[in-house]
């Protein structure tokens, strides 16, 4: 079966710190697509950053960076540097099978102090 | 500017009634899909269609209709077959094909349904 974890449901960081949201997945498919999706308040799911199960460099996306590890079936996101503004839930998610639909998972809430 | 319009922003069902959420794009995208996202859990798939007057049932499509007559528009219905409405719905869209190796779905702002 085909499925993303996330096993925090919400994280703390300082600004101007950096955080990892976990995200491991379950997919039998050799060809598959992670992606990262910030929801704040206002409701919007607003996309971060890609990785392609082929790609042999992790992503990195300005302060997003996504630390893909194929063998443990992981795929987590780094926030550097963090801002206020990151405060939000996040969503990482898995295109897998055809017809480019996404499974999700249950999300982490961050919070950011000042 | 380019992008995916919901409306409307927030919606009130009765009991039996069939009420039609409106998705808009003008990206020029191929496929278009409809989420679910209820309190405190992540997205499940209602309905795709990856071409104007073809659209596939998602994880959860029972109670639920769509159609696809414009390839910028997808309005879902949600049915007095849908016992429990309640839940914030989003749309999106992606353009797709070989070339596209990323496919990322782009969203629109949600339409928050409630059951009076």
């Amino acid at each position: 079966a085909q499925k993303i974890t996330q096993t925090q449901p919400g994280m703390f960081v300082q600004e101007k710190e950096a955080v990892t949201l976990d995200c491991t997945y379950d997919t039998s498919d050799q060809s598959y697509g992670l992606f990262w999706y910030k929801q704040p308040s206002s409701g919007e799911m607003i996309f971060l950053i890609y990785q392609g199960s082929y790609d042999e460099q992790n992503a990195t996306e300005g302060r997003y960076s996504l630390n893909f590890q194929k063998a443990r079936k992981s795929a987590n996101l780094v926030i550097s540097a963090s801002q206020l503004g990151d405060s939000a839930m996040y969503f990482c998610a898995m295109r897998a099978g055809g017809y480019n639909k996404l499974i999700f998972g249950a999300g982490t809430r961050l919070a950011v102090h000042p | 500017d380019g992008g995916i319009t919901q409306s409307p922003k927030y919606l009130f069902r009765k009991e039996g009634q069939n009420v039609t959420l409106s998705c808009e794009q003008n990206l020029n995208h191929d496929a278009m899909y409809w989420y679910r996202q209820d309190p405190g859990q992540g997205l499940r798939l209602i309905y795709y269609s990856q071409i104007v007057n073809d659209f596939q049932k998602g994880d959860i499509a029972e109670g639920y209709s769509v159609s696809r007559e414009k390839k910028e528009s997808f309005p879902l219905t949600v049915t007095s077959a849908q016992k429990n409405p309640t839940a914030f719905y989003l749309c999106a869209s992606t353009q797709q094909g070989q070339g596209v190796a990323k496919n990322i779905q782009y969203f629109g702002a949600g339409t928050r349904l409630s059951v009076l």
